[in-house]
């Protein structure tokens, strides 16, 4: 049963235009939200967070939004460049639960010049 | 210099074998987490210690077994090797045990067993 899940395994957009990578979640207790980038053969890097306090969140080109009654956020990416290709993951977590996250399965996004 | 790092970053190895994987971070962190992730590019949460204590220990076969010489370091060694087991293994590293600490993962160990 998993508890995270991104649904869309791929994603390609034009340079230039917005990306939007989605993600679900099924628990209720979960308040504290994050997306991961990742390129090849290197480890998860973080890219912003969100707490179920709020709806939403921007840092730069980023803004990850929350719609706890739909238990789904996403991650928008505006302007998209071909440097945010990456594996992108989402995760989730209970606050004060000893730093467990749950991940989703990853997007691959591709941004064509 | 590397924040968090993992050797080997590939292994291949037969069935059966026991083999180990270190992890090494410079960042001063008091908390050092294993996740596998799977085939199906799950990342998956497999043990977390602070200060050398373990806190966090999901459903994973006790043929693995974290080890914490330090706080700088933790080590994953695997015993009786299956073909379950190939997958890509993260360590990772924040400041304390909260979620909404940073975790800085290494670059991954790609383990193949035939």
């Amino acid at each position: 049963d998993q508890q995270v899940k991104q649904n869309s395994p791929s994603l390609s957009v034009q340079e230039g235009r917005i990306s939007i990578l989605n993600c679900d979640y099924t628990n209720s207790m979960f308040d504290y939200f994050l997306w991961y980038k990742k390129y090849p053969a290197e480890g998860p890097t973080f890219l912003i967070s969100i707490s179920s306090i709020k709806d939403k969140n921007e840092d730069g080109r980023f803004t990850v939004f929350l719609n706890k009654s739909a238990k789904h956020l996403s991650l928008h990416i505006v302007p998209s460049q071909p440097g945010d290709s990456a594996v992108y993951f989402c995760a989730a977590s209970v606050s004060g639960n000893t730093g467990k996250l749950i991940f989703g399965q990853g997007t691959t996004l591709q941004v064509k010049p | 210099d590397t924040a968090v790092s993992q050797t080997p970053k590939y292994l291949v190895t037969q069935m059966g074998n026991d083999k180990s994987i270190k992890c090494e971070q410079n960042l001063g962190h008091d908390t050092m987490y294993w996740y596998k992730q799977d085939s199906k590019k799950f990342l998956k949460i497999m043990f977390s210690y602070n200060n050398k204590e373990l806190i966090i220990n999901e459903t994973v076969p006790n043929r693995f077994s974290p080890k914490s010489p330090d706080k700088a370091h933790l080590n994953l060694h695997i015993n009786s090797l299956e073909l379950g087991d190939s997958a890509v293994y993260f360590c990772a590293s924040s400041q304390v045990e909260r979620v909404q600490e940073t975790q800085y993962f290494g670059p991954g160990t790609r383990l193949l067993v035939l």
